[in-house]
């Protein structure tokens, strides 16, 4: 009963440096969403997938690329990190009708 | 004008207090309304869901829809510590690829033993 599963949970990037957060879900859900929460922001959608194959820009997309190459996975990479993108990350999926299950987040520090 | 207003908080009651949470949209296409819960340190978990407008109760919660208002509402009763937590209300217009989820940027709740 994993439901969404967030890797890494933590990471701690230098300015410049490329990373790949992953999301997996059991749930056979077709949409899913990358999220970043910051302090005083509340949640802003960067990107999004309505099925495998698919994606979209959110509300803060710059400086991010997802790929949903299976139902199961959708990976929100960063090519040259800054220190603006120090947040923690939510990935999410959805059925339709149904709300949004996340996952448990992935601290992102970039120094 | 955002989407969705909500207050920021915090919010300290002491247990067993009622507790009133609430959000306002501009929105007047949401049919979709949604509380969620997040712990700190843990992701955002579906709380109550609630379509158009009226009320929905599930034990110690109640969802208030009151659309000509624009105004969204959960109620805690005898609240307990462990509600302990920050509340977001999400809204949408419909489902599919045309209705994102809309989130307010959530109420820090305390409840003080």
């Amino acid at each position: 009963n994993a439901g969404v599963t967030q890797t890494p949970k933590f990471r701690v990037l230098k300015t410049g440096q490329s990373m790949t957060l992953l999301c997996a879900q059991d749930m056979n859900h077709e949409y899913m969403y990358w999220y970043r929460q910051d302090p005083g922001m509340g949640l802003r959608l960067i990107h999004y997938s309505v099925g495998e194959g698919t994606t979209a820009k959110g509300e803060v997309p710059d400086g991010y690329n997802v790929s949903r190459l299976k139902k199961q996975n959708f990976l929100l990479g960063l090519e040259s990190a800054a220190p603006s993108q120090t947040s923690v990350y939510f990935c999410a999926s959805s059925s339709q009708g149904n709300g949004y299950t996340f996952g448990s987040g992935t601290r992102l520090t970039v120094v | 004008q955002k989407e969705v207003e909500q207050d920021p908080g915090p919010l300290s009651v002491p247990e067993g207090a009622i507790v009133s949470l609430n959000c306002t949209y501009s929105n007047s296409a949401f049919q979709y309304f949604m509380w969620y819960r997040q712990y700190s340190r843990k992701g955002p978990e579906l709380l109550m869901y609630t379509y158009s407008s009226g009320n929905k109760e599930d034990g110690r919660f109640t969802a208030q829809v009151d659309k000509s208002s624009k105004y969204i509402s959960l109620f805690i009763r005898d609240s307990q510590p462990s509600d302990s937590a920050t509340y977001l209300c999400a809204m949408r217009t419909s489902w599919g690829s045309q209705g994102n989820l809309i989130f307010g940027k959530g109420t820090k709740l305390s409840v003080k033993p």
